[in-house]
């Protein structure tokens, strides 16, 4: 079957970094997208790995290893803004996007 | 990057009517749009997919007769909840794609129905 797997909940405080795993397994594999998610509204796009390797942008960067079905979102500079869910999708052979449930990210003063 | 909207934000309704909810691209032609549905503290739940011109394909589970879908444009679809009740309740989100299958998901803003 297909599956994402990431962490439900983390912590971590204004200023510091913070890594956001996330596992897949999908049937094909056309690439893995991250999307950020504050409460009560939709999710707005953050990134799209499909070759291994580090994509940086500005303070948030996702890495691929499509080997190992793993990804993660690093995010810099944690300012109390970045307190949302981060959700990671993968998408299969048939360009479908098989979704994680989400990471709850709560930044601290 | 590229903008979705969705209209209305908020409905409220009484039980046994429909409700019509609109998704535009606005800058771009969305070859492809999806139908998402989030109840409180869950995760995204895709209910079907529409490509321009054809019929949209619902996931399991979905019922087709119940939500509407119609995505005669390149840059509008409309989701109709027909007979609402107040278990459909949630938050709609719609998303749109360009023509290449790996392009980007662009989401609107979503849709809170509340079913009285």
């Amino acid at each position: 079957g297909q599956n994402i797997d990431q962490p439900t909940e983390m912590t971590a405080t204004e200023g510091a970094i913070v890594q956001i795993n996330c596992t897949y397994q999908t049937s094909g594999f056309n690439g893995l997208f991250w999307y950020q998610q504050h409460a009560g509204e939709a999710p707005t796009f953050l990134s799209y790995n499909v070759l291994d390797g580090l994509e940086e942008k500005g303070r948030f960067s996702s890495f691929l290893s499509r080997s190992k079905g793993y990804s993660y979102l690093l995010l810099k500079e944690l300012q109390m803004k970045d307190s949302a869910s981060y959700l990671c999708a993968a998408m299969d052979s048939n360009y479908q996007l098989i979704w994680g449930a989400g990471t709850k990210l709560i930044i601290k003063p | 990057g590229a903008v979705v909207s969705q209209h209305p934000s908020w409905v409220i309704c009484k039980s046994g009517t429909s409700v019509k909810i609109e998704c535009r691209s606005l800058d771009f032609q969305a070859t492809t749009m999806f139908w998402y549905r989030q109840f409180p503290k869950q995760s995204l739940m895709l209910m079907a997919t529409s490509n321009e011109g054809s019929k949209a394909t619902y996931e399991q589970g979905v019922e087709k007769d119940k939500f509407l879908i119609n995505h005669a444009s390149l840059t509008l679809s409309t989701l109709t909840v027909t007979s609402a009740h107040p278990e459909d309740s949630s938050f709609y989100i719609c998303s749109a794609r360009g023509g290449s299958p790996r392009e980007t998901q662009y989401f609107g803003p979503g849709t809170r129905l509340l079913v009285l």
